[in-house]
């Protein structure tokens, strides 16, 4: 079992929709969660990151964190072509400085 | 604000040829370091870390080594390539958890 789980995609959403990426993760022991952008032959970037139970919103970005399912999802509402990219899920235990990654959902905005 | 820098860009090394790719930081102290390779169509995989200076773990045995001579300073060697080598090399500081990645360094071992 992976350590950290996305469905590979790609995930083809209508622009101005929104677009709904999941993460399940193995070891109980995780503390903090985030999630990367990383667009095609570049370097991922950071969206954004949550550490406690329950929604986190940023802008056009919300980050759910459920510990008990081991689950960390992100919605990305009005999709924009500029969202067309992977996006990496990525867990750390607690004061641990190493970051476990997903292998990341390609996402499709479409005109 | 915090920078980082990595070089080269992009590289073509022959296979049993060394490597040396180097990352720098600006703007920040005593950072967490991190080296990942990512292959083609594959996830990030960590290869090296360090807490400190001439503080190195190394999370894949490899061909790889690590090297941190100064405090904002992380360098990436091998003595021979393999064609196994070929990625998107990736530094990154950080502090706690949190990550930031440079630009990458693309190598391609023929």
């Amino acid at each position: 079992q992976k350590e950290v789980e996305q469905n590979s995609g790609p995930l083809s959403v209508p622009e101005g929709a929104i677009a709904s990426l999941n993460c399940t993760y193995s070891d109980r022991g995780s503390q903090s969660f985030f999630w990367y952008r990383q667009y095609s032959g570049k370097s991922p970037e950071l969206i954004m990151f949550i550490y406690s139970n329950g929604d986190k919103e940023d802008g056009r970005f919300t980050a759910q964190l459920n510990k008990a399912s081991q689950y960390v999802s992100l919605l990305i509402r009005d999709s924009q072509p500029s969202d067309s990219a992977t996006d990496l899920c990525a867990v750390a235990r607690s004061n641990d400085y190493k970051l476990s990654f997903g292998a990341g959902t390609t996402v499709t905005v479409r005109a | 604000s915090q920078t980082i820098h990595q070089w080269p860009a992009t590289l073509v090394q022959p296979v049993g040829s060394p490597l040396s790719l180097e990352c720098t930081v600006e703007g920040t102290s005593n950072p967490n370091l991190y080296w990942y390779r990512q292959a083609a169509g594959r996830g990030l995989q960590l290869l090296f870390y360090s807490v400190g200076i001439g503080q190195i773990s190394s999370e894949v045995p490899q061909n790889l080594s690590a090297s941190r001579p100064q405090d904002r300073q992380f360098i990436l060697s091998s003595k021979k390539l393999l064609l196994s080598d070929s990625g998107f090399y990736l530094c990154a500081w950080g502090w706690g958890e949190t990550q930031y990645f440079g630009p990458g360094t693309r190598l391609l071992v023929l």
